[in-house]
């Protein structure tokens, strides 16, 4: 089975805090993705990782950066975090981006972060 | 552009009543697939079943069956005989041949009751 793990299932920071949440996969995949899911809105993409230093913006990036430095390793960062990223974040991993068969992602437990 | 739609915010049964999920999608290209997802109060999303649009065979596992109609762009999710243990948000997702993207739909929360 394939197992996404996040650093941690709750997080709380402070305004202007630098933060980082981290995501590992076990499968080998080479596709990785950050969302954050909010009520009433759903799941919006905000970056996602093609390979090992190759990444691109989702719907939402404003205020997120990425890193991906080895393949298994897919961090989101909030360089100054605000109150409006309070949200729960999920990270997806999915074999490839091609056949299309190999688009299925598997999802992280997610990590709820309060900014306050 | 590609959508999901699930028209139904939430809903809420009493045990062993069926019920179905709506999903509508829109989408230009002719090779997609369509998934659906169980997001429990835990908050894992947990993968049901994909579907590729060129099966659009009915699908049955258990209580759970999918109606893949591409006439109407719809994949919708019958739950049969309902269980406490069914209470989550079920997402409807498209993702197609020349966008690697993933786009949900926003949610039906389903509340099942004793």
């Amino acid at each position: 089975d394939v197992k996404v793990t996040q650093s941690s299932r709750y997080l709380v920071k402070r305004t202007g805090e630098k933060v980082f949440l981290e995501c590992v996969q076990d499968m080998d995949h080479e596709n990785m993705f950050w969302y954050r899911q909010d009520p009433g809105l759903g799941l919006r993409l905000i970056y996602f990782s093609y390979d090992v230093k190759m990444k691109e913006k989702g719907d939402i990036p404003e205020g997120y950066s990425v890193s991906r430095e080895k393949k298994e390793r897919f961090s989101l960062i909030l360089e100054s975090a605000s109150t409006n990223q309070t949200s729960m974040y999920l990270c997806a991993s999915s074999l490839s981006l091609t056949p299309v068969e190999h688009y299925e992602q598997y999802f992280g437990p997610g990590t709820r972060l309060t900014v306050t | 552009a590609q959508k999901v739609t699930q028209a139904q915010t939430e809903i809420s049964v009493v045990e062993k009543e069926d019920v179905t999920l709506d999903c509508v999608y829109e989408t230009r290209d002719t090779t997609y697939y369509l998934f659906w997802y169980k997001q429990p109060p835990s908050g894992e999303l947990v993968f049901l079943i994909r579907r590729n649009s060129f099966d659009e065979q009915n699908e049955i596992s258990g209580r759970y069956s999918w109606n893949f109609q591409k006439s109407t762009s719809s994949f919708n999710f019958t739950i049969t005989a309902s269980q406490v243990v069914d209470s989550a948000v079920y997402f409807c997702a498209l993702i197609t041949g020349s966008n690697y993207k993933l786009t949900f739909g926003k949610g039906t929360l389903l509340t099942v009751n004793p």
